[in-house]
């Protein structure tokens, strides 16, 4: 149980166009979800976190006009990387979970390798 | 928050036993305690949590000291797929539990 399924899994792309991730809980709903960044040889670094039917709350540094951020259902999440650029380039992972205390765990789905040229 | 601190790195044999240490010495009250692993190229996979007493899953067992201050995760048997990073993490009170991923511990398996 608690699969987080994330799509697509690599994408590469010229730069100045947009990318939609998407973050789907498959068999169970997901009150809040995470998004992360990881660069090579770096640990996670957490982008956002959104409630559904909420906005997104965005962690210093991260531009929300960059990054948005959509959680319309208890089972889906995406991220649009608007306008990206090389430096945008990174694994995106997000992470689903169940209420809202901490004796909760998170599920991450297998995260997206994005690529602009 | 509290913090955690881990060794960065840990060797161990297959078919061994794997003991990974965690220090959070400031930890409070209300403060779970998560494992999670991270293989290469891969999302984070949930391991265990725990806040007092010592737990078991199906993965590994999580042991608790009893001040708290520290806790150990336990591989009871390490694989070559056991090889990953192991993060140990209090989340974050009043931040809408957000986990904060710090280096944690490189295990490598040996044959």
């Amino acid at each position: 149980g608690a699969v987080v399924s994330q799509h697509p899994s690599w994408v590469i792309c010229k730069s100045g166009t947009s990318v939609k991730i998407e973050c789907r809980s498959l068999d169970f709903q997901a009150t809040t979800m995470f998004w992360y960044r990881q660069f090579p040889k770096q640990s996670l670094m957490l982008m956002a976190t959104s409630n559904e039917g909420s906005k997104a709350t965005y962690e210093q540094g991260v531009e929300k006009d960059k990054f948005l951020i959509n959680h319309a259902s208890l089972t889906l999440s995406t991220l649009t990387v608007t306008s990206a650029h090389p430096e945008d380039s990174s694994f995106y992972i997000c992470s689903a979970r169940v209420g809202t205390v901490s004796n909760q765990p998170q599920h991450f789905g297998d995260g997206t390798r994005l690529s602009i040229l | 928050d509290a913090k955690t601190t881990q060794p960065n790195s840990m060797e161990s044999n297959e078919e061994e036993p794997v003991h990974l240490p965690c220090n959070h010495s400031t930890i409070s009250g209300t403060d779970y305690i998560h494992w999670y692993r991270q293989l290469p190229s891969q999302g984070p996979e949930y391991v265990i949590h725990g806040l007092t007493s010592n737990v078991n899953n199906r993965m590994a067992s999580l042991a608790i000291a009893e001040d708290r201050k520290s806790s150990t995760l336990i591989l009871h048997r390490a694989t070559l797929r056991d090889a990953a990073v192991y993060y140990c993490i209090l989340p974050s009170r009043g931040s809408n539990y957000k986990l904060t991923f710090g280096k944690g511990t490189l295990l490598t398996v040996n044959p």
